[in-house]
């Protein structure tokens, strides 16, 4: 099993639409957790952190579920500009700061 | 304020033949690690540093490659024989702290003939 799972899509949505990701992972003790986003050829960037209290930042919001292990992320009333891969990336607390980064999950947004 | 730098942005050279890449990270940051990418997948880490200190370098073919941060500020990867098999987007990335967000320049992009 890997560390830290996604489905790799693609999800196709129409605008407007409400989608959601899930990333799963293994080390039960893992510490933080992000979403990260990427661009097709360009370089991953920090999306949001996921809090335990989960958090919202306009039309994401991000949760963790520490007893089943896996984080989400919720996109509200999709944008064109929305599409790109989703990357969830795990830090686990034992040897130190090691981030795993999952495969990514592709979202292409239409009109 | 600048962000990550890399350098070369591509490179393209034939198998066993040496190949470096360089990074500058973002002033200040004490954290900097080196990632490759393969095509579909995630950065996978190949070394971290802090400071001049190499801490996280489990996931480097030591055989051929190697790195250096030498005065803890920027860095070189360096890959000699380079395989078929190294084609990928080489990621530099920096943080101010292990936990905290990673910045990530540009990428190399190489290509093994």
């Amino acid at each position: 099993r890997k560390e830290v799972e996604q489905d790799p899509g693609p999800f196709n949505v129409p605008e407007g639409a409400t989608v959601a990701f899930n990333c799963t992972y293994s080390n039960s003790a893992s510490q933080s957790f992000f979403w990260y986003r990427q661009d097709c050829r360009k370089e991953p960037k920090l999306l949001m952190s996921v809090y335990s209290s989960g958090n919202e930042d306009g039309r994401f919001t991000a949760q963790l579920n520490r007893a089943s292990q896996y984080i989400s992320l919720l996109i509200r009333d999709s944008k064109l500009s929305d599409s790109a891969t989703y990357l969830c990336v795990v830090n686990p607390s034992t040897g130190g700061f090691k981030t795993i980064f999952g495969a990514g999950t592709r979202l292409f947004v239409k009109a | 304020e600048a962000g990550v730098v890399q350098s070369p942005r591509y490179k393209i050279i034939e198998k066993k033949q040496p190949v470096a890449f360089w990074c500058n990270p973002i002033s200040g940051h004490n954290t900097l690690y080196w990632y490759l990418q393969n095509l579909g997948q995630g950065p996978e880490l190949l070394i971290r540093y802090e400071n001049e200190e190499a801490v996280d370098d489990s996931q480097l073919p030591k055989d051929r490659f190697s790195a250096e941060r030498l005065k803890g500020v920027d860095s070189t990867l360096k890959i000699q024989p380079a395989e078929l098999g190294d084609s990928a987007v080489y990621l530099c990335a920096s943080s101010s702290g292990g936990l905290n967000e990673q910045f990530f320049g540009p990428g190399t992009r190489l290509t093994v003939l």
